[in-house]
Formats: structure tokens, C-alpha cells, sequence
């Protein structure tokens, strides 16, 4: 049982796409977040949302709380945002993960 | 700063031995974490420390322990090493529970 599901799980973008990963889950969650894995393995955080849409940059996430849906998009897609971009929920005393979005962009 | 630390970078252990691994924080964070990540299984939390002196299990805390040394430090001790423990290990922290994670380098521990 997946309490958080990624999809899809491999994307291959050409560089200047945009790009769209979904996550859904099945719990009750106190926060979202959205997390990028690099090719090294370190992992940083990007955003943490319990509402809404936030904006860094090129990365807009989403989040509607009714659907139990988040979207993460990146526009104007570049070589270096190719990663592995996770989505994590926080839920009680327990955080759930999804298996992960490898993206490979391509210039 | 150096955010989160952890040693070792890299361990082989055989069945049966105990290790520790160290975590550090200077952010002054409340809350630490650990996990563990295997292939096709994404992250999964072993154990969880809101403050000092407080700890909770996690979805995988079979086989480990853990202690909250200070505000600063969070290690992770398996007192005898299996290899299902083959993986690698992160550590986080953030301001309060929810709240944005940094996490440390990692750990890839292999156990024969």
C-alpha cells in the first residue's frame, strides 16, 4: 500500500519543454513537500505547501486538498533540472514518500 | 554553516556487528530525522525526534535506535547488523515538524 503516488515515474523532456509531475496520496496531510534528488544522490528541498501554488523560478507547485493532488511544473525546461523530484507527505508523527520522477532533459 | 552532517560517508559491516551513525545540525533546528532509502522504495522514515530528549518510531524502526544527544545531534545505532540494513541512510532537520527539511550527504551503509 503506496499512501503517496508519483506519476509518471521516467520523463524525457527536450530542453525549453514544459514539464508537469503529478503526486497523489491517501492520507490526511498536515504539508506537502517537493523534493529534488541530484545525480550525486544529495536531495534539497524545493517547496512546502499545505495550500495553494507557490513559485521559485522556473517551479510552480501546486496543491488541492479536496482531489488529494499536487502538481509540480517546470517551464522553460534546461538540462540541469534533470533529477530525480520526489513528493513527500506529512501526516501525524509519519512522513510518506513517493518513489520518485527521474527527469532527463535533453538539449 | 554547515547544515546537516553525517559520518560515516560510506560502511561495509558483517552480519551480526553495531555501528552508529552521527548526525549533526547547526541550524538550530527542533526537529531531526532519519531515513532510509532503497531502490524502487523511495524514502522511508525510521525515527523522528521533535526536541531534545524526544524521539517516535517511524514506518521502519525495527532493528535500529536512536538518541537525541542535544539539539545539534541525532544518531542512529544498529546494534547488531543485518543485510535487509543494506541502504542509504539520511538524515534531516527543519525548524519544527513540517516545516522545510535539509537533509545531510547520506550514508551508504552495505552489510555482508
Amino acid at each position: 500500500k503506496n499512501e503517496v503516488e508519483q506519476s509518471p515515474q521516467n520523463l524525457t523532456a527536450q530542453e525549453g519543454e514544459f514539464i508537469t509531475i503529478n503526486c497523489s496520496y491517501s492520507v490526511g496531510i498536515s504539508a506537502l513537500h517537493w523534493l529534488q534528488q541530484h545525480p550525486g544522490g544529495g536531495i534539497v528541498s524545493l517547496f512546502m505547501l499545505s495550500s495553494g501554488k507557490k513559485k521559485h523560478g522556473r517551479l510552480i507547485a501546486t496543491i488541492n486538498i479536496q482531489e488529494k493532488h499536487s502538481s509540480l511544473h517546470i517551464t522553460a525546461s534546461h538540462p540541469r533540472d534533470s533529477a530525480v523530484y520526489i513528493c513527500a507527505v506529512g501526516a501525524g508523527n509519519q512522513f510518506y514518500f513517493g518513489t520518485g520522477t527521474s527527469l532527463t532533459v535533453i538539449p | 554553516n554547515a547544515g546537516v552532517t553525517q559520518t560515516p560517508k560510506f560502511q561495509v559491516l558483517k552480519t551480526g556487528q553495531s555501528m552508529t551513525l552521527q548526525c549533526a545540525q547547526d541550524m538550530n533546528h527542533n526537529s531531526m530525522y532519519w531515513y532510509r532509502q532503497d531502490p524502487g522504495m523511495g524514502l522511508r522514515l525510521i525515527y523522528y525526534s521533535a526536541s531534545e530528549g524526544t524521539t517516535d518510531k517511524g514506518e521502519v524502526p525495527n532493528g535500529y535506535n536512536v538518541s537525541r544527544l542535544n539539539k545539534r545531534e541525532f544518531s542512529l545505532r544498529l546494534e547488531s547488523a543485518a543485510p535487509s540494513q543494506t541502504s542509504v541512510y539520511f538524515c534531516a532537520s527543519s525548524g519544527q515538524k513540517y516545516n522545510e527539511q535539509f537533509f545531510g550527504p547520506g550514508t551508504r551503509l552495505t552489510v555482508l
